[in-house]
């Protein structure tokens, strides 16, 4: 089946822009993650979203948000962007989200910001 | 008490050798433990995980061994192969909640 898939892969902004980042999670699995990797800080977790409602939120300011689908993909969007945004993107499916479930994720979407 | 505190941030290991890398815990809830492996330009995939139930659990060349007493476990990686140079996560965690990540390893395999 279909692994998670992310777009875009790589994307470049100037600071104060937006983007917009876009998840496709496995089918049937209902629970979106939302993570941040950068150099030495491991996988910083933004948020997840179950059945189109948010049910966990990691600590990142406003700027950052997201939304699910009623098919499941999700989205994420950073506004006003920083310097220190520049990381990779992860997004994760799950079946339902609980701690016990495997974790699929995407290659990611890259960002650089300028 | 909710840290996963994952050592050591980088390891260099010769081909052929046995590989280690070690997580700590307080919060005695947690009833899940994975490991997740990342190779560059990737997500990180399941490796292995183990329930708090048994000490130990081997996969092939990987075995996670559990102390419940200590409140650590660990990931051995067998007669290590320059394949098996990625990024290495621990997590834990407790149902119904979200995992907890360790820091992270880097673990390169030296031919």
């Amino acid at each position: 089946k279909a692994g998670v898939t992310q777009t875009p892969r790589y994307l470049i902004k100037t600071r104060g822009q937006q983007v917009t980042l876009s998840c496709s999670p496995i089918s049937g699995h209902r629970s979106v993650s939302w993570y941040q990797q950068t150099p030495g800080q491991g996988l910083q977790f933004l948020f997840e979203y179950f059945s189109e409602t948010q049910r966990n939120k990691g600590n990142f300011p406003g700027r950052f948000s997201g939304r699910q689908f009623s098919n499941s993909r999700s989205e994420m969007n950073v506004s006003t962007l920083e310097l220190g945004d520049s990381a990779l993107y992860l997004c994760a499916s799950s079946l339902d989200g609980s701690g016990a479930n495997v974790l699929t994720f995407g290659a990611g979407s890259r960002l650089t910001v300028l | 008490q909710q840290q996963v505190k994952q050592s050591p941030q980088s390891l260099i290991v010769q081909k052929g050798g046995i590989s280690i890398i070690n997580c700590a815990y307080e919060n005695t809830a947690f009833d899940y433990f994975p490991w997740y492996q990342q190779f560059p330009g990737k997500g990180p995939a399941l490796l292995i995980a183990i329930r708090p139930d048994v000490s130990e659990k081997k996969e092939g060349r990987f075995t996670i061994s559990f102390n419940k007493s200590a409140k650590q476990f660990s990931l051995h990686i067998m007669d290590s192969q320059p394949g098996d140079s990625a990024t290495y996560f621990c997590a834990a965690s407790m149902e119904p909640h979200q995992l907890i990540w360790g820091a992270g390893t880097k673990l390169i395999i030296k031919p």
